[in-house]
């Protein structure tokens, strides 16, 4: 079945450091991956996607690139901040399935100053 | 982005009780939601997925008549969680889905905690 893996939390960096949170996933067909962030005490929010394969997406710094060969949708920020303090989810969505979002166990991020 | 409101955000009741949970999308109508529950340090279980006017699809192991799921119109759907236990106490967690589609992006509501006592 369709699964997702993320790297074990929590994540404690400084500020201005990089980030890379890992993931994969298994798939049986031709899913649409997605990094959703959760930020204490609030709901979830898409932060970016990528719909096939070697697609990269991008918003307020963070990118992951959609990478088929090594399964892996790994998102990455050059500099954190403080404020992206909060809780990272993976999750892939397998619409030839007929499948809704399946997520990762979700990695804490803690960035201090 | 597409707005998602839970109400209440919190509620405390005693065992044996029944909890109405709302969801609503505020500005798209969703033919699709979903119902996630997420205990803590844990990720996000789907529990099942409801189409307005018809009967929801739950997920293995989720009992249907414990989680009622009801999706009357494309901006509203509850869910009641009957004769409530302990157990039962977690995060409840929606999100619509504005494509005809379905499953493929969402916008979640802030959550409800559910405490049974």
């Amino acid at each position: 079945g369709n699964s997702v893996t993320q790297m074990e939390g929590p994540v404690t960096l400084s500020e201005e450091a990089f980030l890379t949170i890992n993931c994969t996933y298994t798939a049986t067909g031709y899913p649409s991956l997605f990094w959703y962030v959760q930020y204490p005490g609030e709901g979830l929010q898409l932060l970016l996607k990528a719909t096939k394969a070697d697609d990269k997406g991008s918003n307020k710094g963070f990118e992951a690139t959609y990478r088929k060969e090594t399964t892996s949708f790994h998102l990455e920020k050059g500099s954190v901040q403080v404020s992206d303090s909060a809780v990272y989810f993976c999750a892939l969505s397998d619409v030839s399935a007929g499948t809704a979002l399946i997520f990762g166990k979700g990695t804490t991020l803690s960035v201090s100053s | 982005g597409a707005v998602v409101s839970q109400h209440p955000s919190r509620v405390i009741c005693k065992s044996g009780t029944s909890v109405k949970i709302e969801c609503r999308s505020l500005d798209f109508q969703a033919t699709t939601m979903f119902w996630y529950r997420q205990f803590p340090k844990q990720s996000l279980m789907l529990m099942a997925t409801s189409n307005e006017g018809s009967k929801a699809t739950y997920e293995q192991g989720v009992e249907k008549d414990k989680f009622l799921i009801n999706h009357a119109s494309l901006t509203l759907s509850t869910l009641t969680v009957t004769s409530a236990h302990p157990e039962d106490s977690s995060f409840y967690i929606c999100s619509g889905d504005p494509s005809s589609g379905g499953a493929n992006e969402q916008f979640f509501g802030p959550g409800t905690r559910l405490t049974v006592l």
